[in-house]
């Protein structure tokens, strides 16, 4: 069976500093990795995937996440956030093709602070 | 290109109702999935449904069902609701063998 972990509720952090968000997965297949961001009151929004090839993939407002199997890790980061980042946000595994249901963590709650 | 629209946004039901909640995938997608979110919860996966059958199912009763229909938009169905079935209620569209999926906005059920 899948299953996503994510440690860590909530995430204080002040505007324009870097932020973590840790995600760790337990598959005994192959996996795709998602994260997702929702904002309040809001569906879920796709911030980055990885599906194979390159370990480090990008979104285009400055979040990156790296895949590490040796770790079973997927974290997200951002070198400076801003308020807007200010979201819940959500790691989540999928066994790919005809299993392609999202297990999800828990979330993590990026409160940015001026 | 519309997204996945789900409708009503917002419903309030008494324990013990029916509610029928609905969902009109992204186009081009085939395949639907309903999730569960409690409030500060993760979505829980409920069914999935391809070419108008049922094809995985997560672990909730049966009280919950739903439909698909011949242009892919689909029906969430809950029976005898009970106020833990007080939750946002997203669909998400996708290709069956694709790895991309959109979701709704979701419908905010709360059930009194």
């Amino acid at each position: 069976a899948q299953s996503v972990t994510q440690l860590d509720s909530q995430v204080p952090v002040f505007e324009e500093a870097p932020v973590e968000l840790r995600c760790n997965y337990s598959s005994s297949v192959s996996v795709y990795l998602f994260w997702y961001v929702q904002y309040p009151n809001q569906g879920l929004q796709l911030l980055l995937k990885y599906l194979s090839g390159s370990t480090l993939v990008e979104s285009i407002n400055g979040f990156e996440a790296e895949f590490n199997k040796s770790q079973t890790s997927f974290h997200l980061r951002k070198p400076s956030v801003h308020i807007s980042d200010t979201a819940e946000y959500f790691c989540a595994v999928s066994g790919g093709g005809a299993t392609n249901k999202l297990i999800f963590g828990t979330g993590t709650l990026l409160a940015v602070q001026p | 290109d519309a997204g996945v629209t789900q409708s009503p946004t917002h419903l309030i039901k008494t324990r013990g109702q029916q509610v029928t909640l609905r969902c009109s995938p992204k186009s081009g997608h085939d395949t639907v999935s309903w999730y569960q979110q409690a409030l500060g919860q993760g979505p829980q996966f409920i069914f999935q449904y391809y070419e108008e059958e049922e094809r995985q199912r997560g672990n909730f009763p049966d009280r919950f069902s739903g439909h698909q229909f011949p242009n892919y938009s689909s029906e969430l169905n809950v029976n005898a609701l009970l106020l833990g079935d007080s939750a946002l209620y997203l669909c998400a569209s996708s290709l069956l063998r694709g790895s991309g999926y959109t979701f709704g906005s979701g419908t905010r059920l709360t059930v009194v």
